[in-house]
């Protein structure tokens, strides 16, 4: 299908736990960025990537680590989950090149840490 | 430290009334961006201004970027139950590629 697919679309897990998020888009798109929205925070940028084996720390990176080996995929591990980590994240793509430049976002991806 | 300010945070409104969120933000940007959510859902891409004085419109909803005030304005007219979802700006600085959100706007149209 074509767009940004996230999975899994809901986890729970145990503090401790390492959890991966995926993340996959079809557009070719250079940038990629993950995102987690809790109440009273709107949208807070976790990492990105402006292409293959490039990626960046955004405002939120603590606990978690990235990946981009190829373009379409943009992985989002939390190598040792907290309570704190319980959010929805969110995926997404864009590519500044284009006119318009938007962020296509995926479906998110909601995580609960017991 | 980049700041988007928005406000009002909750706007409860009665259905054929107008208002105004507003949208403010701390860098130098000529990118700006309106989504909206609904409650579950993931951000759908409403409106995109990609120039000083640009001003799009859709439906009920009119979005207008005056980038010297740092200011951008999403206005509802005759507000219609549907519209109700948070509505968010995003900028993007002149300098990188990163969008900055702001924290989002609850509107509830009341019938």
């Amino acid at each position: 299908d074509a767009g940004i697919t996230q999975s899994p679309r809901y986890k729970i897990t145990e503090t401790g736990r390492q959890v991966t998020l995926m993340c996959h888009q079809t557009w070719s798109h250079s940038y990629m960025f993950w995102y987690r929205q809790d109440l009273g925070h709107g949208l807070r940028l976790i990492y990105y990537s402006a292409a293959a084996d490039i990626t960046d720390k955004g405002e939120v990176p603590d606990g978690y680590v990235v990946s981009r080996s190829k373009t379409e995929n943009f992985p989002l591990t939390l190598e040792s989950a907290t309570r704190s980590q319980t959010s929805v994240y969110f995926c997404a793509s864009s590519d500044p090149g284009l006119v318009a430049g938007e962020l296509f976002f995926g479906e998110g991806s909601r995580l609960t840490v017991l | 430290e980049l700041k988007v300010e928005q406000n009002p945070l909750f706007l409860s409104m009665q259905e054929g009334k107008n208002y105004t969120i507003y949208c403010n933000y701390s860098t130098t940007s000529d990118r700006l961006y309106w989504y909206r959510q609904d409650p579950g859902k993931s951000l759908e891409s409403l409106f995109v201004l990609l120039s000083n004085g640009a001003v799009k419109q859709e439906g009920r909803l009119m979005a207008s970027l005056d980038t010297k005030a740092r200011l951008s304005t999403l206005h509802i007219t005759a507000a219609v139950h549907d519209l109700s979802a948070t509505y968010f700006c995003a900028v993007v600085p002149n300098t990188g590629n990163q969008f900055y959100f702001g924290t989002g706007t609850s509107l509830t149209v009341i019938p």
